[in-house]
């Protein structure tokens, strides 16, 4: 089965650079997913790994470890738009790649 | 450009009642999916389908029924509602055949039992 694990809140400061976790332990799986989501609105994609590495989007970069099961989500320049939760998600391998499985989220604040 | 669209936005129950939470997309998605948010936590899948016809459980698909009938549609039945159905729920849809497609959701339908 698929275990995802994020922190569940995260405070940072306009301007700064910040961090967020994903870990996961899998039985296997075939992609990760970033999404995020305004409080009241639905979530939005932000990005998708399947190789390792990083991979940069303008001020948001996502990086993929398969061998340790770990992901983060990195937000540059931080912006007072940028407080949302911010979802980690995987698709299991095989049969169930249709499917998407997403973690509880972390709770971002961006104070001025 | 409609995207995904779910109706209503909002409803309140009674502890008993049934309802449909109807889901339409016209972005020719072969993929559908119904998730639920609770307060405070993540996305859990009730069900999804992968085409007209074909439907399946995710994690969560106790209380729920839904049908593919057309690629369009993918309704959400609720029957004998219960207060632990209180929730958000997120109709979504995807287009890519592998693993890699993004997935477009509603703008979520907000569901309270009493």
């Amino acid at each position: 089965g698929q275990n995802i694990d994020q922190p569940t809140e995260m405070t940072a400061t306009e301007g700064a650079i910040v961090q967020i976790n994903c870990t996961y332990q899998t039985s296997g799986f075939n992609g990760l997913f970033w999404y995020q989501q305004h409080a009241g609105e639905a979530p939005t994609f932000l990005s998708y790994n399947v190789l390792d590495g990083l991979e940069e989007k303008g001020r948001f970069s996502s990086f993929l470890s398969r061998s340790k099961g770990y992901s983060y989500l990195l937000l540059k320049e931080l912006q007072m738009k940028d407080s949302a939760s911010y979802l980690c998600a995987v698709t299991p391998p095989g049969d169930s790649s249709y499917k998407l499985i997403f973690g509880s989220g972390t709770r971002l604040l961006v104070r001025p | 450009n409609a995207g995904v669209t779910q109706t209503p936005k909002f409803r309140i129950l009674k502890i008993g009642q049934s309802m449909t939470l109807q889901c339409t997309q016209d972005m020719n998605h072969n993929y559908m999916y119904w998730y639920r948010q609770d307060p405070g936590m993540g996305l859990k899948l009730i069900y999804y389908s992968v085409g007209a016809g074909i439907t399946d459980k995710g994690e969560v698909p106790n209380g729920y029924n839904v049908s593919r009938s057309t690629t369009e549609d993918f309704p959400l039945r609720l029957e004998l509602a219960a207060p632990s159905q209180t929730s958000v729920y997120f109709c979504a849809s995807r287009h890519r055949s592998g693993p890699a497609g993004e997935l477009f959701f509603g703008e979520g339908s907000r569901l309270t039992v009493l």
